[in-house]
This record gives structure tokens, C-alpha cells and sequence, in this order.
């Protein structure tokens, strides 16, 4: 049973419109979600985070939005760039105030963004 | 953030053999992490490897399949036992910095069991 899902396996955006990429989780005990960006041959780059004490934190061009009543949190990048065509992982941790050792992870959502 | 390298990159092997993977660090870190990525799947954690101690395992995996060595804080190997295809997979190493940083990975090791 997943409990970190990533819905859509694929986005496709224009570039410099806004990139939508969501997350839903099952677990309640999640108090640390993350995204990750990852290109090919290359292993996952931490993104952005956020806890569960926050609803919202931005960083750059990149938001993460949580809604912790839906369990479901979203990443918006505005604006798109070629660049940030990538895979995206989603990752949520049930122990923020200890080892964050086990992240859960989604199976991804590939980005891309066209000119 | 800390530097992370993995050897091999990546690799092809022969069903029933054996493959060790290393992680190496640029600096000491107190938490090492190997997880997997199966074709077309999340990452999944196999195991946290504990500097001096044996392997903390998830469930699912276990020590004879993937024994894990630590010797220091910014060394581990992750050995990939008795192959089968089903093996085929991305191995990668990932640590965890100090002051609750999140988790850095390397570039993962691409492996391929005939």
C-alpha cells in the first residue's frame, strides 16, 4: 500500500506558466514532507520542504503548499523554466524531530516544460 | 552540503553473483542511508547504516541479501548478494548532515543482473 502518491506520472507546461506537481498522503503521523528534483543519472536534489506545523513556504520561484485536513500538499513553480524539466519526488518523514531517517517516496511526476 | 561518490556508476552483472557498491563522503556524517529505485517505482529505504554497529534493516530486507559495512563517517559499502534479475535496480547512498539537514543523495548506481 503507497503511502505517498504522486497521481499524474507526467506534466507538460509552457514555459513561463505555472508548473502544478501534487502529492497525496495516507499516513496522519507524517510531520515532514519534501520534494526532490532528479535528472537523468543523477540521484534526487533536495527542492524545498515543510513541515507540519506550516501550511505554506516558498523558496525562489519554487511554493509548497500543505493541506494537512486533505493530506495532500503541492509544489507550484512559477515561472517554468526549460531548466527545471526534471523528475519530481515527492517524500514525507514521520519522525522531523529525530533521524528523518525513513523518507517515504512517491514514484515521481516528470516535468516538462517547453519553450 | 556534503559531497557524495558512488562506485560504481553503474554496472552489468551475471545472475547469482555478488556486487559491492561504495559511498563515499567528503565529510563526517553522522546518519548513512541506501535505498533502491526499482524500474518505474519510488526510492525505498533498505537500510541505515550505523558507523561501529551492525545495519539497522526495513522490512523486507535483510542483512544476508544486502550486508552493509560502516567502518567510518564517510565511508559505507552496500553489497549486492546472489543476484537475480529482479535486482535490477538504481543503488544509491544518501547521508544526512548535521543540524537536520535533509537528506543529500549520490548519483546512484545503475545495476543490471543478466
Amino acid at each position: 500500500d503507497q503511502q505517498v502518491k504522486q497521481n499524474s506520472p507526467s506534466l507538460s507546461v509552457q514555459e513561463g506558466r505555472i508548473s502544478i506537481l501534487n502529492c497525496d498522503y495516507t499516513n496522519s503521523m507524517f510531520d515532514y514532507f519534501l520534494w526532490y528534483k532528479k535528472y537523468p543519472a543523477e540521484g534526487p536534489t533536495f527542492l524545498i520542504s515543510i513541515s507540519s506545523i506550516k501550511d505554506k513556504n516558498e523558496d525562489g520561484r519554487f511554493t509548497v503548499f500543505l493541506n494537512k485536513s486533505a493530506k495532500h500538499l503541492s509544489l507550484h513553480i512559477v515561472p517554468s523554466q526549460p531548466g527545471d524539466s526534471a523528475v519530481y519526488f515527492c517524500a514525507a518523514s514521520s519522525n522531523y524531530g529525530g533521524s528523518q531517517g525513513n523518507l517515504i517516496f512517491g514514484k515521481g511526476t516528470k516535468l516538462s516544460v517547453k519553450p | 552540503s556534503a559531497v557524495i561518490s558512488q562506485k560504481p556508476s553503474r554496472d552489468i552483472c551475471q545472475r547469482g553473483t555478488s556486487l559491492t557498491i561504495q559511498c563515499q563522503v567528503d565529510s563526517q556524517v553522522t546518519m548513512m542511508f541506501w535505498y533502491r529505485q526499482q524500474p518505474g517505482q519510488s526510492l525505498t529505504l533498505i537500510a541505515t547504516a550505523n558507523q561501529g554497529s551492525e545495519a539497522t534493516y526495513e522490512s523486507g530486507f535483510v542483512i544476508d541479501k544486502f550486508p552493509i559495512s560502516r567502518p567510518n563517517l564517510t565511508f559505507s559499502t552496500l553489497t549486492v548478494s546472489n543476484m537475480s534479475p529482479e535486482d535490477s535496480s538504481i543503488y544509491l547512498c544518501s547521508v544526512l548532515g548535521e543540524g537536520n539537514q535533509p537528506q543529500h543523495f549520490g548519483d546512484g548506481t545503475r545495476l543490471s543482473i543478466l
